[in-house]
């Protein structure tokens, strides 16, 4: 069963305007990590932020927010006043536990900024 | 912060020879590294973890004597892609184990084998 989901492919937002990338994740661990990265055309991957499943307040980072819903197994990125250079690939993943380092990522969402 | 150094960018070969490809972490020493293989539009799917002075491990489905892993040395790790086939041409990246808040990432390598 996939551990992490992300359902919106694609998404088109005006830019200025405010955009939520869901992401849901499966585990049974009590312990574990959540990232989300942003990867453009170029291939690299740019970590955004980190939620720690101990955290009590959702983590910020600038422009990003991750809305943490830990009943809901959902770690959705919230992106405030998009801009231009926003366009690109967006991965949620998961780190489980502490028997290893292994990140599973989900499929990605394809985000493109509208001038 | 801690940086991966990948190279190459980029690599075009021919079918049937081998290429190699490195990441070296810089900052800090890196006793795991991760090498990660991604189709175009397609995600992350994790090949294998390489651990200094000893053998990776693969993931399942990953064949180990298409894909070479080294782990020689605390701060190097390498991936040969050993009699490439264009069915191998894919995008390669690496990730070092970093802090418990972040992972840090190879800036990739694209092969195409032709």
């Amino acid at each position: 069963a996939q551990k992490i989901t992300q359902t919106q492919p694609g998404m088109f937002v005006q830019e200025k305007e405010a955009v939520t990338l869901d992401c849901t994740y499966d585990t049974s661990d009590q312990s574990y990590g959540l990232f989300w990265y942003k990867q453009p055309s170029s291939g690299e991957m740019i970590f955004l932020i980190y939620q720690g499943s101990y955290d009590e307040q959702n983590a910020t980072e600038g422009r990003y927010s991750l809305n943490f819903q830990k009943a809901r197994k959902s770690a959705n990125l919230v992106i405030s006043a998009s801009q231009l250079g926003d366009s690109a690939m967006y991965f949620c993943a998961m780190r489980e536990g502490q028997r290893d380092d292994k990140i599973i990522f989900g499929k990605g969402t394809r985000l493109h900024i509208l001038p | 912060g801690a940086v991966v150094s990948q190279h190459p960018s980029w690599v075009i070969c021919k079918s049937g020879t081998s290429v190699k490809i490195e990441c070296r972490s810089l900052d800090f020493q890196a006793t795991t590294m991760f090498w990660y293989r991604q189709f175009p539009k397609q995600s992350l799917m994790l090949m294998a973890t390489s651990n200094e002075g000893s053998k990776a491990t693969y993931e399942q489905g990953v064949e180990k004597d298409k894909f070479l892993i080294n782990h020689a040395s605390l701060t190097l790790s390498t991936l040969t892609v050993t009699s490439a086939h264009p069915e191998d041409s894919s995008f390669y990246i690496c990730r070092d184990t970093g802090v418990n808040t972040e992972a840090f990432f190879g800036q990739g390598t694209r092969l195409t084998v032709v």
